[in-house]
C-alpha cells in the first residue's frame, strides 16, 4: 500500500550505460515530478507532469528524458549516464500542480545512482 | 533567478535545547512548505503556510511566514533524539505553473 514507489532502489552502473527509474503512485493525484538530490542534499527539480503532459522542463540535459504513459506513472530515462549523475533521485505526486493551492508533495523512497 | 536561501546549513544541538532555521527568497513567494528528511530517507511533508504573517505550531515545533511572504522560520523547542534530520523550505514561485523552490536544507544533529 505504498503511496508513491520508485525501482529500482539502487542502481549502480558505468558511464555511457542507458537506465531507466519507474515511479508510481497509486493516491490518484494529477501531478508528478522528478527531483535530483546531489550529495551536498540540495533538491533539485528536473520535471513536472499534470495529467501526463509536461509542465515543467527546467534547464535538464536531453539525455534525461520523461516519459508518463498514464497519470499514475512518470518514468525517468537517462541515456549515456556521465558521472556527475551520481545522485538520488526522487519521485513525487501532488493531487494537482502547484499553482493551483500549493499541493503538498508526497515523495517516494529515491533511487540512488552510482555512474563509476 | 529566483533563489531559496537557507541557514543555517548545520545545526548541532544538545537535547533539550531549541534552535531555529531561516529561509529567505530573492522574490516574494505564493506560499511555503516545510519538509523533513530523515538520513537516508526521503522528504515528509510537515506544513504549508499561504498567508502574509502566518504562524503555524505543531508540538515543538513553530513555523512563521514572514509580513513580505519573501522569508519563513522554522523553531524547534526542548529538541528530542528524533528531531534528527535535514529540514527542507520550499518556495512557491508566483509564476503560471508555479514550481517549488527548494533550499539546501539545515541538516540537525542531537547530542544526547
Amino acid at each position: 500500500d505504498t503511496a508513491v514507489s520508485q525501482t529500482p532502489k539502487y542502481l549502480v552502473t558505468q558511464m555511457g550505460n542507458d537506465k531507466s527509474i519507474k515511479c508510481e503512485q497509486n493516491l490518484g493525484h494529477d501531478t508528478m515530478y522528478w527531483y535530483k538530490q546531489d550529495s551536498k542534499k540540495f533538491l533539485k527539480i528536473m520535471f513536472s507532469y499534470n495529467n501526463k503532459e509536461l509542465i515543467i522542463n527546467e534547464t535538464v540535459p536531453n539525455r534525461f528524458s520523461p516519459k508518463s504513459p498514464d497519470k499514475a506513472h512518470l518514468n525517468l530515462h537517462i541515456n549515456s549516464l556521465e558521472l556527475g549523475d551520481s545522485a538520488v533521485y526522487f519521485c513525487a505526486s501532488s493531487q494537482d500542480h502547484p499553482a493551483s493551492r500549493g499541493e503538498t508533495q508526497y515523495f517516494g523512497p529515491g533511487t540512488r545512482l552510482l555512474v563509476l | 533567478g529566483q533563489q531559496v536561501m537557507q541557514i543555517p546549513q548545520y545545526q548541532h544541538v544538545q537535547e533539550g535545547e531549541d534552535f531555529t532555521t531561516y529561509c529567505n527568497s530573492s522574490t516574494t513567494l505564493s506560499n511555503i512548505q516545510w519538509y523533513k528528511q530523515r538520513p537516508g530517507g526521503h522528504p515528509v511533508f510537515l506544513i504549508q503556510l499561504v498567508k502574509s504573517g502566518e504562524v503555524k505550531k505543531q508540538k515543538r515545533l513553530t513555523f512563521q511566514f514572514g509580513e513580505a511572504k519573501k522569508n519563513s522560520s522554522l523553531h524547534i523547542t526542548a529538541t528530542q533524539t528524533t528531531d534528527v534530520g535535514t529540514y527542507f523550505c520550499a518556495g512557491l514561485t508566483t509564476d503560471s505553473w508555479g514550481k517549488f523552490q527548494f533550499g539546501a536544507g539545515t541538516q540537525v544533529v542531537v547530542t544526547p
